[in-house]
């Protein structure tokens, strides 16, 4: 079945270490996002690719990272930078770079700073 | 920047009473994407509005695209309890490339 697998499902960080998430998806999609959400709260863009080797800086780009080396592929690394990282972080796809289709969300994953 | 706004942002039902939410966007929207997530779990697409003043049904579900394309609805007939969740819209900005979510609205059903 064609999915959006995220690893691990919750993740434990110490204050000052960087850690990845893993994003990985067999659609085909071209576009991929990562969204972060907090108890209660709406959905807000990280970072997003529209293409591989290309990415753009969503609104709360600051204290992460990503990269697009394989269309497949769209791991995101919280940073030490990153002072509140506690949060669900979820992984999306799209198929077709401006089209209007719905996004697929992975499982997201649970990130918890100890 | 856009903006897309949800109201109420939570609601508790009792099974058997109707439910509906409100999204309201800062700017005309291309088309409007509707996404449930259930408690614990990712967000799941349900539909897409493309015209101005369409209205789309899936079972007790109505969908509606306001005239201007800058508001929709989602009306619930008769909750039950698996319609537990919160219930986000979604309007892509202009260039296409990413939608903005609304906050969210959290329904709840008491059985």
């Amino acid at each position: 079945d064609g999915g959006i697998t995220q690893s691990p499902k919750y993740l434990f960080r110490k204050e000052g270490q960087n850690v990845t998430l893993s994003c990985e998806q067999n659609l085909n999609h071209d576009a991929m996002y990562w969204y972060r959400q907090d108890p209660g709260q709406g959905l807000r863009l990280i970072y997003y690719s529209q293409i591989v080797n290309d990415f753009q800086k969503g609104d709360i780009a600051e204290g992460y990272s990503v990269s697009r080396e394989k269309k497949e592929s769209f791991p995101l690394t919280v940073t030490s930078a990153q002072k509140n990282p506690t949060a669900f972080y979820l992984c999306a796809s799209r198929n077709g770079v401006s089209g209007i289709y719905g996004y697929t969300f992975g499982s997201g994953t649970r990130l918890t700073v100890v | 920047g856009q903006q897309v706004m949800q109201i109420p942002q939570y609601q508790h039902v009792q099974e058997g009473e109707d439910f509906t939410t409100y999204c309201n966007s800062s700017t005309t929207l291309s088309n409007i994407q509707w996404y449930k997530q259930r408690p614990g779990g990712h967000p799941v697409f349900l539909i897409q509005l493309v015209k101005s003043g369409e209205v789309k049904k899936q079972k007790r579900l109505t969908f509606q695209f306001g005239e201007a394309k800058k508001n929709s609805s989602l009306h619930i007939t008769a909750t039950q309890t698996t319609d537990v969740g919160t219930y986000f819209c979604a309007g892509p900005e202009t260039s296409g490339s990413r939608l903005t979510f609304g906050e969210g609205t959290q329904l709840t059903v008491n059985p």
